[in-house]
């Protein structure tokens, strides 16, 4: 059974650069049929969806994110990461990794845990 | 990309049905039959419901589904539970392999 595991740190101080890392067991990253997402909340609020990535490396952001954001995978790691950089209080979230199924669901199917990421001094 | 627009809010019986509105763009829910919905309790990450305006993945109850008009698509639960006390949200493809989500909607079972 897949399952995701966000890690990363759970405090960031202003104007530096978030970092999370996903883990994908139970199943291959590297399979064709699927994407791997990042996706937010903020407390109390709703879902935002930060980007996504294949296994070959290719990615697509949300617009309003696209000038911090940065997504990477390591396939000999079944992981892939998120970066973003510049950061405020509005980043404080929740930020789940999820799995896209581009070619069957068409939706996100499987959600990490999620982990809680505060900015703050 | 702006958010879909979904009621901060809806209420109902044990047994009644609600139905939740996801209102979006031509560009989004009006383009694509790529809506999704997403089922969530407090604390916890969310599940997926409905996939593709009105399918349900293997394992979700019956009492689900989903429909799509123009640029609004709608979640309906029928037989209201205890259990489906949650927040809901609706996701769309908005093209250029984007995605938007609703703002949410908290289901209040009376």
């Amino acid at each position: 059974q897949l399952q995701l595991q966000e890690s990363g740190p759970g405090l960031v101080k202003p104007s530096e650069t978030l970092s999370l890392t996903c883990t994908v067991s139970g199943g291959s990253i590297s399979s064709s049929r699927y994407y791997w997402g990042w996706i937010r909340q903020p407390p109390g609020k709703g879902l935002e969806w930060i980007g996504t990535i294949y296994y070959t490396g290719t990615t697509y952001y949300n617009p309003s994110l696209k000038s911090r954001v940065t997504i990477s995978v390591e396939t000999s790691n079944n992981q892939f990461s998120l970066k973003l950089t510049s950061v405020t209080a509005a980043d404080t979230a929740v930020y789940y990794c999820a799995r896209l199924d581009d070619s069957g669901l068409d939706a996100f199917d499987i959600w990490g845990q999620g982990t809680m990421v505060t900015v703050s001094s | 990309q702006s958010a879909l627009t979904q009621p901060a809010s809806v209420s109902g019986s044990p047994g009644l049905s609600i139905t939740i509105s996801c209102t979006g763009t031509s560009s989004d829910v009006g383009s694509y039959n790529l809506v999704s919905w997403y089922q969530q309790h407090p604390g916890k990450a969310p599940k997926l419901m409905i996939y593709e305006v009105s399918k349900r993945p293997s394992g979700v109850s019956n009492r689900f589904s989903g429909s799509k008009s123009g640029n609004t698509a709608s979640l309906t639960i029928s037989g209201l539970q205890a259990e489906d006390e949650a927040d809901y949200y609706c996701c769309s493809y908005a093209g250029s392999s984007t995605w938007v989500f609703g703002g949410g909607t908290k289901l209040t079972v009376l």
